[in-house]
């Protein structure tokens, strides 16, 4: 069976520390994609980064940055220097074969002042 | 602007009603993607159009349906609602299965 594992429900940290969100995934698809996206309070979905399955690179981009790795199946989301705005539920999402999303449950990220 | 228009944004209705929720895709999307945000089942694909056709059904209630017209646009129809009902909907839209993008959703409020 196909799924995502966000074994975090909540995360509460003071600004400007660092924080990582986990994700763990099982497929059976040699082939697939991750991806993260945030929800903020005003509820849309905001797309933050896709990984296809072939390219373990670490990505960073500005304060954030993703670490892929395979061979345990993770693909872990970190924010340095955070920030208030970055307050959040973040979600781990795997693509199918039928280019159908499957979530993870989210992880609630609470940025205090 | 996504690009993805959803209609209404809100909607408040009576249990045993139906409603009829609404998606344009992006110019150019030929895919269009349901999914339903419950708190007690979190998010959850719904239903995959292709260019008029379904392609993929999720777990989707045998109340709801769903179509995408020539036009390319779509519609989910939910019927005979529950409390239980009550989410945001979000539809999606994509060329080839890739550039997911989203619309900002309705938030489906059954009373």
């Amino acid at each position: 069976a196909q799924k995502v594992t966000q074994a975090q429900t909540e995360i509460s940290v003071v600004e400007k520390e660092d924080v990582t969100l986990d994700c763990v995934y099982e497929t059976r698809d040699t082939t697939y994609y991750l991806f993260w996206y945030k929800q903020p309070p005003s509820g849309e979905l905001v797309f933050l980064i896709r990984r296809n399955s072939f390219d373990e690179q670490n990505e960073i981009s500005g304060r954030y940055s993703w670490n892929f790795q395979k061979s345990t199946s993770s693909f872990n989301f970190t924010i340095t220097a955070s920030q208030v705005v970055d307050s959040a539920v973040y979600f781990c999402a795997l693509m199918d074969s039928n280019y159908q999303l499957i979530w993870g449950a989210g992880t609630k990220l609470i940025i205090k002042p | 602007d996504s690009g993805v228009t959803q209609t209404p944004k809100h909607l408040i209705t009576a249990t045993g009603q139906r409603v009829t929720l609404r998606c344009s895709p992006r110019s150019g999307d030929l895919s269009v993607y349901w999914y339903q945000q419950s708190l007690d089942q979190g998010l959850q694909f719904l239903i995959h159009y292709y260019n008029g056709e379904e392609r993929a059904k999720g777990n989707i209630l045998e109340r709801f349906s769903a179509q995408q017209f020539p036009d390319l646009h779509s519609e989910l129809n939910l019927s005979s609602l529950e409390l239980g009902d009550s989410a945001l909907y979000f539809c999606a839209s994509s060329v080839g299965g890739l550039g997911y993008t989203f619309g900002s959703g309705t938030r489906l409020t059954v009373v």
